[in-house]
């Protein structure tokens, strides 16, 4: 079965630590791919999107995901964490003619 | 431009009980779509809807219904709630980008208890 892997459950950051966050996906063919972000209270909101070109994608306040298809891998990154970006962090894939994949979600708590 | 609503935001349910959770997009999007958000299991599909008049299971539709009522708006019943159907309910929206991207938009949520 397809399936959306996201490595790290629960992250715990200083604010100004970097962040990496893994996400692997099953599929072989062509895929879409997705970061979406829950801050407390909230409904998911787009981070960034891949749909083809620069496998570097650049997402609002500052993360960026870098797809790399060798490693069927799409992790996301921010070189200094705020506070504000506690929050609930999903990667999801799409592939033509099937729903959209959600992973289990990684939980980032940043300390100031 | 509201996006995607959803009513209500909250309620309690006891066993047995009946209930329909309503969504609305006003983006002309073709496709909307049901989760279930629960604790350590992201976002579980219960159904979706690619375009209006056709609906599709997802990965967890039993216990629920759904109806597509036109181009807007697509329900979720609970015929006869169970605590195991305690959740966060999500409705999003979505249009094939050019890209043949999916990128999907969410509403703020029913969180759902039944007792």
């Amino acid at each position: 079965a397809q399936s959306v892997s996201q490595h790290n459950h629960h992250v715990i950051l200083s604010e100004a630590a970097s962040l990496e966050l893994g996400c692997n996906y099953s599929y072989g063919g062509t895929v879409n791919l997705f970061w979406y972000v829950q801050y407390p209270g909230q409904h998911l909101q787009l981070l960034l999107k891949y749909f083809s070109g620069d496998p570097l994608v650049k997402g609002i306040k500052g993360f960026e995901a870098e797809f790399i298809k060798s490693k069927f891998s799409f992790n996301l990154r921010k070189p200094s964490v705020q506070w504000s970006d506690t929050a609930e962090y999903f990667c999801a894939v799409h592939q033509a003619g099937t729903a959209l994949i959600f992973g289990k979600g990684t939980t980032l708590s940043v300390s100031s | 431009n509201a996006g995607v609503t959803q009513t209500p935001k909250f309620q309690v349910l006891k066993t047995g009980q009946s209930m329909t959770l309503q969504c609305a997009q006003d983006m002309n999007h073709n496709s909307m779509y049901w989760y279930r958000q629960d604790p350590g299991m992201g976002l579980r599909l219960i159904y979706y809807s690619a375009s209006e008049g056709t609906t599709d299971k997802g990965e967890v539709p039993n216990g629920y219904n759904v109806s597509r009522l036109n181009k807007r708006e697509f329900s979720l019943r609970l015929e006869s709630a169970a605590p195991s159907q305690t959740s966060v309910y999500f409705c999003a929206s979505s249009e094939l980008s050019a890209r043949g991207g999916n990128e999907q938009y969410f509403g703020p949520g029913t969180r759902l208890t039944v007792t």
